[in-house]
């Protein structure tokens, strides 16, 4: 099955800083590459996505790039911001499947310092 | 108007009990799930069902029995709770099978 590796584990910046967040999966056949953001004592939300079919996709401040080849895709979050701080997941769905079974990274806890 | 509600918020239980948590949405979505969330924050898939039927039913102890009465409401009952089914439970839907959207979270915790 699909298994995701997402690095680093913590990260902290300075505010208006930026951060990136790395994400590698197993299955080739993986299409779709959602990331989330979860608050503290919050429900994960989707924050940005992007297919197979693109390599990049950007929504303000936050971009995501794709690399097919070396099964492995980014987050970018640019001028951060303290509200920022969250544990943030990156995910891949399981072989074009229809049913979307995802599988989620470790997540990254991101600390922006004011 | 609350996309996709839980109940209970918290739950509170002894070990040996059994315990239901209900999930529903009102987005129209045909597929839900239920992920388990540990202390260390991981997101594992447990189930999913696409118009009341289950399409994923990952490797989880057959205590954990789910229930999708219609395509808006999926609920989770689990028997002979043990100190390991500690977590977050979170319900999820999807129109496409891509974007979920999740509920608020059940914080189950077994004495």
């Amino acid at each position: 099955g699909e298994n995701v590796e997402q690095h680093p584990s913590t990260l902290s910046v300075q505010e208006g800083d930026s951060a990136v967040i790395k994400c590698t999966y197993s299955d080739s056949a993986s299409n779709y590459f959602p990331w989330y953001k979860q608050e503290l004592g919050k429900r994960p939300q989707l924050i940005i996505d992007i297919r197979s079919n693109v390599g990049e996709k950007k929504d303000q401040r936050i971009a995501v790039t794709l690399n097919k080849t070396a099964k492995h895709f980014s987050l970018h979050i640019t001028e951060t911001q303290p509200e920022d701080s969250a544990v943030y997941f990156c995910a891949a769905n399981a072989g074009g499947t229809s049913y979307g079974k995802l599988t989620f990274g470790q997540g990254t806890i991101l600390t922006v310092h004011p | 108007d609350t996309a996709v509600s839980q109940t209970p918020k918290y739950l509170v239980t002894q070990m040996g009990n059994d315990k239901s948590i209900k999930c529903e949405q009102n987005l129209g979505h045909d597929t839900m799930y239920w992920y388990k969330q540990d202390s260390k924050k991981f997101l594992k898939i447990m189930f999913s069902y696409n118009n009341k039927e289950l399409i994923i039913n990952e490797t989880v102890p057959n205590r954990f029995s789910p229930k999708s009465p219609d395509k808006a409401h999926l609920n989770l009952h689990i028997n002979s709770l043990e100190l390991g089914d500690s977590a977050v439970y979170f319900c999820a839907s999807s129109y496409t099978g891509e974007e979920q959207f999740f509920g608020p979270g059940t914080r189950l915790t077994v004495l």
